[in-house]
């Protein structure tokens, strides 16, 4: 079965400080991870994905996320924080090796970027 | 492109009143996913389609929850009879074909309370 952890609830730091937004995941196949992002009132919007080639992946925003497959990690990632960022933050597990598309979201992350 | 559409934005109905809620997905989009979102339980997959047919539903919480997709182009989730549990914001999502290598779009949601 697929699961899907991020260990915080709230990750809090200071405007042009670095971010990490913790994910580990669990799937038996290959997996194919995603980070979508959601504002107050909004629908989930997708932020980038891994599903194969270079470990390192740069998505919307400057955003980048770190494939680790030895510790079944999946970090969203920032050099330098924005209040804007201010956000739900859920990472997502497919397995790739299934024919189905079903995502399985994590419990979400709340980034509160201070000034 | 108009995005996935649902609507209403948000639904307020009394105990025991049907409710229905509408999905218009992507043009072109082959599978469709109904989520549910608290702060208790984050975000729960209800339900999804592939080419219009139920794959699974087994994330449907009981006998009042229905969804059909009738045509590509349209959903329903139905609750018959609501109740205040029920209460929660309802996101559709759609995918394009070959579901693997690509994340959902999102709806912006229908908040639903039922008093």
């Amino acid at each position: 079965a697929q699961s899907v952890a991020q260990p915080e609830d709230q990750v809090n730091v200071a405007e042009g400080n670095p971010l990490t937004v913790k994910c580990t995941y669990s799937v038996s196949g290959n997996p194919y991870l995603f980070w979508y992002v959601q504002y107050p009132n909004r629908g989930l919007q997708f932020l980038l994905k891994y599903i194969t080639g270079d470990n390192l992946v740069k998505g919307s925003y400057g955003f980048e996320a770190e494939f680790n497959k030895s510790q079944t990690s999946f970090h969203l990632k920032k050099p330098s924080a924005l209040v804007s960022d201010s956000a739900l933050y859920f990472c997502a597990v497919r397995d790739g090796s299934s024919n189905t598309g079903k995502l399985i979201f994590g419990q979400g992350t709340t980034l509160q970027v201070k000034p | 492109d108009a995005g996935v559409i649902q609507s209403p934005r948000h639904e307020v109905t009394e105990m025991g009143q049907e409710v229905t809620l509408r999905c218009k997905p992507i043009s072109g989009h082959n599978s469709l996913f109904w989520y549910r979102q608290t702060m208790m339980r984050g975000l729960e997959l209800l339900i999804y389609f592939n080419n219009n047919v139920p794959i699974d539903d087994s994330g449907m919480p009981e006998d009042r929850f229905s969804a059909k997709m009738p045509n590509a182009s349209f959903s329903t989730l139905k609750i018959q009879p609501s109740e205040p549990r029920d209460s929660a914001v309802y996101f559709c999502a759609s995918s394009t074909p070959g579901t693997g290598a690509y994340g959902y779009t999102f709806g912006s949601g229908t908040r639903l309370t039922v008093v």
